[in-house]
């Protein structure tokens, strides 16, 4: 049975650092594995996409890279703002069409100005 | 348009009762899904369809009945519900044909509490 484990839980950090937060997972037949946003009391949003054949995606200030035999993934968020305070979330998927998510527990940013 | 709409967005029902959610999506996805989340944890996969008339079970799908009837609706039955099953709920949907993928798209969620 596929686990994934987020570390940190939580996370606070000032303004304008670099910050990586790490995902891992225990099977490495993944097809593909996403990072999503969740701020609070609403829902999820896709943030980066990263198929098992790729190393990393970039999107703005967000870089997630994907090291499939390692069972691990990060993602770097570059000079931090208080707009990035949120729930991110690692899942992954073992089928091509990329459905059936199995999800990380979370990693709670704060951001203090 | 829309994207994925849940309703209701709150409740809270007594041990026994039933209730359905309800989900509909504009995007015309193939995909759709239940999740649960419970404070302070990862979704978990309640029951899946890859198309109108096709469910499947997924983590944790006891208590809980799904139906597809349309592309666009995909409503969560809960049958006698139990403290158990008090969490926020999620639907999702996504689109996946051949070589075309297109990810993710998650409702706002529905706020259950059983008393």
């Amino acid at each position: 049975k596929q686990e994934v484990t987020q570390i940190p839980a939580a996370l606070s950090v000032p303004e304008g650092e670099n910050l990586v937060l790490n995902c891992s997972f225990t099977d490495s037949a993944i097809y593909n594995l996403q990072w999503f946003r969740q701020d609070p009391g609403k829902g999820l949003t896709s943030l980066l996409l990263i198929q098992s054949s790729q190393r990393e995606q970039t999107s703005g200030r967000l870089n997630a890279s994907l090291d499939k035999s390692s069972g691990r993934s990060t993602l770097y968020i570059a000079a931090s703002q208080p707009g990035d305070s949120a729930t991110y979330l690692c899942a992954v998927s073992k089928e091509t069409s990329g459905s059936r998510l199995t999800f990380g527990e979370g990693t709670q940013l704060t951001v203090n100005p | 348009n829309a994207g994925v709409t849940q309703t209701p967005k709150f409740r809270i029902l007594k041990i026994g009762q039933s209730m359905t959610l309800q989900c509909t999506q504009d995007m015309n996805h193939n995909y759709m899904y239940w999740y649960r989340q419970d404070p302070g944890m990862g979704l978990k996969l309640i029951y899946y369809s890859v198309g109108a008339g096709i469910t499947d079970k997924g983590e944790v799908p006891n208590g809980y009945n799904v139906s597809r009837s349309t592309t666009e609706d995909f409503p969560l039955r809960l049958e006698l519900a139990a403290p158990s099953q008090t969490s926020v709920y999620f639907c999702a949907s996504s689109y996946s044909i051949g070589e075309s993928w297109k990810g993710y798209t998650f409702g706002s969620g529905t706020r259950l509490t059983v008393v």
